[in-house]
């Protein structure tokens, strides 16, 4: 079973730029779409977006002028990178682990979450 | 995008009881829907896939149901380690998803 592990900056000012790293141990790290969602403090899930292993992305239009996501192969981790940040900004942030369908071109369901980093944004 | 929307926000139940949780979505998204369990400062973890398909390792007592825009996860007998908040997710079409969640509490 896949072991996901985030890291990153927990406390940022607003205009920063968010950025999260997250690392798959144990598990077969090219199969797989990685995605990142967040949850704002007391409230529900949303998706940033996603990567597969050839570096195809796929961003949520609500934050897609904001958003990079990368993969490093070499190291089986993705990143996550947010500008100009606002308090509307602070939240959860999860990294996780997304099956393709079985056309084996689009992502499914979450499968395999990592543990979630706070990051909080305020001046 | 696809709204989610869940029904109830809250619901209090007692141990041994049957609960279902409904989850509408705004379009047809076929079977194409998950549910996760969420317990407080913990990851969701995922219960139910492609509407009805139970995950590897989820107690039986959770199924899940429905098709086009109404689904319904089922908890037969509810047990302590089930309270919690659940969530559905469509990934019908980007971007994906979720309800705003259904908070399982004790009556």
């Amino acid at each position: 079973q896949v072991q996901l592990q985030q890291w990153g900056a927990g406390l940022l000012k607003p205009s920063e730029t968010l950025s999260l790293t997250c690392v798959g141990y144990g598990g077969y790290f090219s199969g797989y779409y990685w995605s990142w969602i967040r949850q704002p403090p007391g409230k529900g899930l949303e998706w940033i977006g996603e990567i597969n292993y050839s570096g195809r992305t796929n961003y949520n239009p609500s934050l897609k002028s904001r958003v990079t996501i990368s993969v490093d192969t070499s190291k089986n981790q993705v990143s996550l990178n947010l500008s100009s940040v606002t308090a509307a900004d602070t939240a959860v942030y999860y990294c996780a682990r997304t099956p393709y369908d079985s056309s084996g071109f689009y992502s499914t369901f979450i499968d395999n979450w990592g543990q979630g980093t706070l990051v909080s944004v305020s001046s | 995008d696809i709204q989610m929307t869940q029904s109830p926000s809250t619901l209090s139940a007692s141990v041994g009881d049957r609960v279902t949780i409904t989850c509408r979505a705004s379009q047809s998204i076929t079977v194409w829907l998950a549910w996760y369990q969420q317990k407080p400062g913990k990851a969701p973890k995922l219960l139910i896939f492609r509407a009805s398909s139970l995950e590897s390792g989820v107690p039986s007592r959770f199924s899940g149901s429905g098709s086009g825009t109404e689904f319904t996860l089922t908890i037969s007998s509810l047990q302590p380690d089930d309270f919690a908040t659940y969530y559905c997710q469509q990934y019908d079409s980007y971007p994906w998803t979720f309800g705003q969640g259904t908070k399982v509490e004790v009556k």
